[in-house]
C-alpha cells in the first residue's frame, strides 16, 4: 500500500512563473492538506480539501489555490511566484475527522530564482 | 504571538538520557499531533492525542487540556532519535504548528 506520494520532488522556477504540485493520498483517505515549510521553520497550513471542496484555509494569499479530484488526489497551484515562495511543500492525507492520524508525503522542494 | 509554542528550540543529549520536549498552545483544539521530521523533509506522525497519555516504545506523549500543554518524552535516548520534533494542533480542521525542537543525541 503506497503512502502519500508527491510530485515533483524538486523543481526550480523563475519569479513570476506558475507552478503546480501534485499529491496522491494514502489509499482510503479522503482528506488532503497542504503545508509550506520554509527552511529552519515549522510547517504553515495552507489549506485542506475534502470532498473536492476547500474546507479550511490558512493565511495565504489567493495566489495559492488548489483542487481535489474525485479520486481524492490534489493539486496545489501557486501563481506569480515570489522568491519568498521557495520552500518545502508538504501534503498530508487522513480520513474521517481531525482525530485521525495524518500521513505526510516526502514533500516537493520548490526553489524560486 | 504564535498559536503553538515549543521548547526548547534546540536540545543536545547524551545517549541514554531522558528527554522532554514541551508544547503550549493558545487555541481550542480537537487534537494534538507530535511529528518527527528527519533531514530531507519527510515527516512521520508519532502520536495523535485528544486527552491523557499515549506510549509507543520509548516514546510517551501526554496532554493536559485544562493547561493547554503537552509533553513528548523519550526514554533511553539513542542517536537514531536525532531529528526535529514538531507539535501541531488541530482547531476546526485548521492546523497550527510549532517551530520544532531540533534534537541531537550524541553517542
Amino acid at each position: 500500500d503506497a503512502g502519500v506520494t508527491q510530485s515533483p520532488t524538486h523543481l526550480i522556477k523563475t519569479r513570476g512563473q506558475q507552478v503546480t504540485l501534485r499529491c496522491s493520498p494514502k489509499s482510503g483517505h479522503d482528506t488532503v492538506s497542504w503545508y509550506q515549510q520554509a527552511l529552519g521553520q515549522g510547517p504553515q497550513f495552507i489549506f485542506q480539501y475534502y470532498e473536492e471542496e476547500e474546507r479550511q484555509r490558512g493565511n495565504f494569499p489567493d495566489r495559492f489555490s488548489g483542487h481535489q479530484f474525485p479520486n481524492y488526489s490534489s493539486e496545489l497551484n501557486v501563481n506569480a511566484l515570489l522568491l519568498g515562495d521557495s520552500a518545502l511543500y508538504l501534503c498530508a492525507s487522513s480520513s474521517g475527522g481531525p482525530r485521525n492520524t495524518i500521513y505526510f508525503g516526502e514533500g516537493s522542494w520548490l526553489t524560486v530564482v | 504571538k504564535n498559536e503553538v509554542e515549543q521548547s526548547p528550540q534546540n536540545l543536545t543529549a547524551q545517549e541514554g538520557e531522558f528527554i522532554t520536549i514541551n508544547c503550549s498552545y493558545s487555541v481550542g483544539i480537537s487534537a494534538l499531533h507530535w511529528l518527527q521530521q528527519h533531514p530531507g523533509g519527510g515527516i512521520v506522525s508519532l502520536f495523535m492525542l485528544s486527552s491523557g497519555k499515549k506510549k509507543h516504545g520509548r516514546l510517551i506523549a501526554t496532554i493536559n487540556i485544562q493547561e493547554k500543554h503537552s509533553s513528548l518524552h523519550i526514554t533511553a535516548s539513542h542517536p537514531r532519535d536525532s531529528a526535529v520534533y514538531i507539535c501541531a494542533v488541530v482547531n476546526f480542521n485548521k492546523f497550527y504548528f510549532g517551530s520544532g525542537t531540533k534534537l541531537n543525541v550524541k553517542p
